[in-house]
């Protein structure tokens, strides 16, 4: 029963473009929510985060949007390098002590120049 | 300043034996997580380690344990291995014990049970 869903496995885009990729969630008690990008052979690594008051919280090319009423989340990346290509993971926090993260499975973006 | 280290890189194991995975945190932080990531699969949450103490258990087996020492360093320990134990284990060094605070992950350690 996954609590985070990326359903889409793999994106292709164009350098230059825009990269939307997409996040839903089934509970409503998930407080904070986070975006990790991962290299082959490295750890994630944090990207942007977006806390369960706001709808959209921007740092340079990221920019995340929450739809708390769709339980729905996405990250836009604008505009799209080769250097992007990597899996991106979504990350739930619930509301309560610890620090524990609830992942999805990740979406593998590929950047063509 | 270094940042999260795990050893060993990679390690292969037979079924039934045991394993030690270590980790150690950036300088200053005081908390530690495990997480399992299977191939094809996210990150899932195994335990989280504050000072010395276990604040969070995911929904693992007894035959997974953990501790963290008072240099805030973290062994992670599997026991009777299974051929399903095969994954990344990736170790997240946190400021604290709190939640919102950014977690920073170390490379991990490719276990493999053959």
């Amino acid at each position: 029963d996954q609590q985070v869903k990326q359903n889409s496995p793999s994106l292709s885009v164009q350098e230059g473009r825009i990269s939307i990729l997409n996040c839903d969630y089934t509970n409503s008690m998930f407080d904070y929510f986070l975006w990790y990008k991962k290299y082959p052979a490295e750890g994630p690594t944090f990207l942007i985060s977006i806390s369960s008051i706001k709808d959209k919280n921007e740092d340079g090319r990221f920019t995340v949007f929450l739809n708390k009423s769709a339980k729905h989340l996405s990250l836009h990346i604008v505009p799209s390098q080769p250097g992007d290509s990597a899996v991106y993971f979504c990350a739930a926090q619930p509301n309560q002590a610890g620090t524990a993260l609830i992942f999805g499975k990740g979406t593998t973006l590929s950047v063509s120049s | 300043d270094a940042g999260v280290t795990q050893s060993p890189t990679h390690l292969i194991k037979t079924r039934g034996q045991h394993v030690t995975l270590r980790c150690s945190p950036i300088s200053g932080h005081k908390s530690v997580s495990w997480y399992q990531q299977v191939l094809g699969q996210g990150p899932q949450f195994i335990f989280q380690y504050y000072e010395k103490e276990e604040r969070g258990r995911g929904n693992f087996p007894d035959r997974f344990s953990a501790r963290q020492f008072p240099n805030y360093s973290s062994e992670l320990n599997v026991n009777a291995l299974l051929l399903g134990d095969s994954a990344l284990y990736l170790c997240a060094s946190i400021l604290s014990g709190f939640s919102y605070n950014e977690q920073f992950f170390g490379p991990g350690t490719r276990l493999t049970v053959l």
